[in-house]
């Protein structure tokens, strides 16, 4: 079974400065695909970012990007020029759609708690 | 309006009542998801639908009833609520192609259990 850790329960970041959280996962699969999810005071679940395993290229979508290192299996989010609407729970999460059955199910991380300072 | 809708938003109920949460997604996506938020564990799979009539356990099905007789419809019912089902519940649901992965999220229902 796949398994997602999020080693940094809370963070803060001073607004427009940049902060990075950090993922790793395990997994024995080859393809796969890695997301971060934010999760605001409105307990709205939002995609920011997916990355597909096999492309070596990392993903970036405006002030969110990824650092994927697939070998140490790791999957940092980074985000530049922090906005107050960017506090928020963050999860990392894996999916694996080439495993068999379930394989579109998600499995997350315990999430990392992120506030933007003014 | 297109997109994800779950009912109640908020619901509480006592030991040993039946509940049952509603999911309707407009997209017609062959998968659906129900997952359950807990604090320290993040979201947890229950049970998940590749199609109509087509379910299956997820991590902690224990406890949960699913049907789903209807493409976009996808109810989970708790038959006899125990104080350990009180949690935010998610439903999500998913074109699940190979191309078309991602999951989406409705806006998720508080169930209290006194």
């Amino acid at each position: 079974a796949q398994t997602v850790t999020q080693s940094q329960p809370e963070m803060s970041v001073q607004e427009a400065e940049t902060v990075t959280l950090s993922c790793t996962y395990d997994t024995s699969e080859s393809n796969y695909y890695l997301f971060w999810y934010k999760q605001p005071p409105s307990r709205q679940m939002i995609l920011v970012i997916r990355q597909e395993a096999y492309k070596q290229q990392n993903a970036t979508e405006n002030r969110f990007s990824v650092n994927f290192q697939k070998a140490a299996k790791s999957f940092s989010l980074k985000i530049s020029d922090s906005q107050l609407g960017d506090t928020a729970m963050y999860f990392c999460a894996f999916m694996s759609p080439y495993s068999g059955a379930g394989s579109y199910q998600l499995t997350f991380g315990k999430g990392t708690k992120l506030s933007v300072i003014p | 309006d297109a997109g994800i809708t779950q009912s109640p938003r908020y619901k509480i109920t006592e030991t040993g009542r039946q509940v049952t949460l509603m999911c309707h997604q407009t997209w017609s996506h062959s998968y659906m998801f129900w997952y359950r938020q807990d604090l320290g564990h993040g979201l947890r799979l229950i049970y998940y639908s590749a199609a109509a009539d087509i379910t299956d356990k997820g991590e902690v099905p224990d406890g949960y009833v699913v049907s789903r007789s209807k493409t976009e419809n996808f109810p989970l019912t708790l038959e006899s609520a125990t104080r350990s089902q009180t949690s935010v519940y998610f439903c999500a649901s998913s074109e699940s192609t190979g191309v078309s992965v991602e999951q989406f999220f409705g806006p998720g229902t508080r169930l209290t259990v006194l």
